[in-house]
């Protein structure tokens, strides 16, 4: 089966500027996430949709991030405008309905400079 | 809110050795999974194993084996016959339901593992 597709694979922006990264899930997954991966740390969640609707949003820096995942498929995360601070890989990934206990399938992640 | 705690930033095992990497959780729910990703270079999370906590079994699959402590809150992972395609960030994580079919998956700050030749 496809594996989750990220891109870009690398952005480099200046402070200020805005960004947009892609992801597409594997296919029947119903739960997509957004993860933000600072160097040297663990994965922090940012958001999870259920199909096309916000399961989980309460680490997302609203005042600068969005995302959406029209049609419960593919998803889009923006950051505007981006900070030095959001420098980081961000990690997309899909899985099957969440109470059945399954693991997640991560993508290869977008990793973001901002300068 | 659930933390997780690899307290050993880097270890390192000779080839065909074996290696146990920590973890501690914190936690007041009975319900739960644990995992243990690994992360090589090209920055995808693979899953390694999972344990769920009302299993008293360890998890095991192939080299890679858990012990899972649930009073202790720990979750160890041993990696046998280590090879040199081991190397990588290894990445322990809580998975916890919190609330409206929603669940969080909690990760620590990983544990670098380099494969001596």
């Amino acid at each position: 089966e496809a594996g989750v597709a990220q891109s870009p694979r690398y952005k480099i922006i200046e402070k200020r500027q805005s960004v947009a990264f892609w992801c597409n899930p594997i296919s029947g997954h119903a739960t997509l996430y957004w993860y933000q991966q600072i160097l040297g740390q663990g994965p922090k969640l940012l958001i999870q949709f259920q199909n096309n609707g916000v399961v989980d949003d309460s680490q997302l820096p609203k005042d600068r991030f969005s995302a959406e995942r029209l049609k419960g498929v593919d998803s889009t995360l923006k950051i505007q405008p981006a900070k030095l601070e959001d420098s980081a890989v961000y990690l997309c990934a899909s899985s099957l309905i969440p109470r059945q206990g399954g693991g997640y399938t991560f993508g290869s992640g977008t990793r973001l400079t901002v300068v | 809110a659930q933390t997780v705690t690899q307290s050993q930033p880097e270890m390192s095992v000779q080839e065909a050795e074996t290696v146990t990497l920590s973890c501690t959780y914190d936690t007041s729910e009975s319900d739960y999974y644990l995992f243990w990703y690994k992360q090589p270079p090209s920055r995808q999370m693979i899953l390694v194993i999972r344990q769920e906590a009302y299993k008293q079994q360890n998890a095991t699959e192939n080299r890679f084996s858990v012990n899972f402590q649930k009073a202790a809150k720990s979750f160890s992972l041993k990696i046998s016959d280590s090879q040199l395609g081991d190397a990588a960030m290894y990445f322990c994580a809580y998975r916890s339901y919190s609330g409206a079919g929603s669940y969080q998956l909690t990760f620590g700050k990983g544990t670098k593992l380099s494969v001596i030749p």
